[in-house]
């Protein structure tokens, strides 16, 4: 099986412009979670969608959304991006079976903002 | 909310030495999994644990969730380079997916 993709890998912003990021996690895995990892905090929870509707959200500003269409694909969103925001962005999927919930993550998708 | 502290958030160890990084939550937990990190890499899922008490050993490395479901551990023996990296435990304490991680202990191994 093909892991955990996201697009793109790499990008460069300005301060106050928007950006898009997108996942697609394993075949047949219906949730999707987004996580901000900075060196000073860590792993953020951001948001966690399951058959196209957001079940969980973290604590970040409503400037970050997120959607997740049918084919369980999903996208974050960051609007009036802020120096802050430079950080690696990780999507995770999990088949959200049985007891064990395990997270598989994607590559990233390194953020900087100038 | 939530809250779940990782201590020592950095650790550096003779090869052969043994290594073990803690995990508090703040409340108690349905379950509690754990990650490895390599430099450069994506966290890789480890394991979970799930029973209060449980230990889990898969070869050098020991996992502990504590009785009242709000501590665990994970030890290494005899620490090998190949297990340079940061170790994450992600805890649990709602339905789904609402995980919180630990800040991350990252492991030096010195040859």
């Amino acid at each position: 099986k093909a892991g955990v993709t996201q697009t793109p890998r790499y990008l460069i912003k300005t301060r106050g412009q928007q950006v898009t990021l997108s996942c697609s996690p394993i075949s047949g895995h219906r949730s999707v979670s987004w996580y901000q990892q900075t060196p000073g905090q860590g792993l953020q929870f951001l948001f966690e969608y399951f058959s196209e509707t957001q079940r969980n959200k973290g604590n970040f500003p409503g400037r970050f959304s997120g959607r997740q269409f049918s084919n369980s694909r999903s996208e974050m969103n960051v609007s009036t991006l802020e120096l802050g925001d430079s950080a690696l962005y990780l999507c995770a999927s999990s088949p959200n079976r049985g007891q064990v919930n395990e997270q598989f993550f994607g590559p990233g998708t390194r953020l900087t903002v100038l | 909310g939530q809250q779940v502290m990782q201590i020592p958030q950095y650790q550096h160890v003779q090869e052969g030495e043994d290594f073990t990084t803690y995990c508090n939550s703040s409340t108690t937990l349905s379950n509690i999994q754990w990650y490895k990190q390599r430099p450069g890499g994506h966290p890789v899922f480890l394991i979970q644990l799930v029973k209060s008490g449980e230990v889990k050993k898969q070869k050098r490395l020991t996992f502990q969730f504590g009785e009242a479901k709000k501590n665990s551990s994970l030890h290494i023996t005899a620490t090998q380079t190949t297990d340079v990296g940061t170790y994450f435990c992600a805890g649990n304490s709602g339905g789904y997916q609402k995980v919180t991680f630990g800040i991350g202990t990252k492991l030096q191994v010195i040859p």
